[in-house]
């Protein structure tokens, strides 16, 4: 049971260039998010999927865009990256069963440089 | 809308000492409170959560943290730091709306703990 997986762990890109961060989470969870870690900011949620086929933005979701391939995997992905967004992107799952006490589990993060 | 305000972005601690973690929230309703725990060069875990059982609640590694309304207080404490226990903590809160679990994290609180 590996929990939620993120890959890669590192990159570093050129403005303008674009990628994907892959998510994986094999506790048959529900809902699904992205989060971004900036110094001095907690964790910003970008997009979330409260179910399979379904996605919704969260607090900073200017230039991203997601996909809920299926109920394990949620994509994240950046067209034309940016300086601005430098940062470390953070995957989580929950089950949404109850949603007020509903816990989330993370995976590792992506450490993601723009030059 | 709901938020939390975590007070001092760096703690420190002696080994030994009592560790106390303040964090306030703003909520016009009930919240429901988590404390997680992320350790360097990784994911975040959660500590523990209010979910209004008890406002008493206690987590793993010895943690716990008390709800108490009249202050809109959700401090975590842990009565004898060990050197294992230095990292950041967040505080969050839910913010329940639709079919996920959206949470809202406070700046974080790094901890140190020395010899």
């Amino acid at each position: 049971n590996a929990g939620v997986t993120q890959t890669p762990k590192f990159q570093v890109l050129k403005t303008g260039q674009s990628m994907t961060l892959q998510c994986a989470q094999d506790m048959n969870h529900n809902s699904m998010y992205w989060y971004r870690q900036d110094p001095g900011m907690g964790l910003r949620l970008i997009y979330y999927s409260a179910s399979e086929g379904t996605t919704d933005k969260g607090e900073v979701p200017n230039g991203y865009n997601v996909s809920r391939l299926n109920k394990r995997e949620f994509s994240l992905r950046l067209e034309s990256a940016a300086p601005s967004q430098t940062s470390v992107y953070f995957c989580a799952s929950s089950e949404a069963r109850i949603i007020r006490i509903d816990t989330q589990y993370f995976g590792p993060g992506t450490r993601l440089t723009v030059l | 809308a709901q938020s939390v305000t975590q007070l001092g972005s760096h703690v420190s601690v002696s080994e030994g000492a009592l560790v106390l973690l303040r964090c306030n929230y703003s909520s016009s309703v009930p919240p429901y409170l988590f404390w997680y725990v992320q350790y360097p060069n990784q994911g975040l875990q959660l500590l523990l959560k209010y979910t209004s059982a008890a406002t008493l609640v206690k987590g793993i590694n010895g943690f716990e943290a008390e709800f108490k309304k009249s202050e809109t207080s959700f401090h975590l404490t842990k009565p004898s730091a060990h050197m294992s226990d230095a990292a950041e903590y967040f505080c969050a809160v839910i913010r329940n709306t639709g079919t996920a679990s959206k949470l809202t994290f406070g700046t974080g609180t790094r901890l140190q703990v020395t010899l």
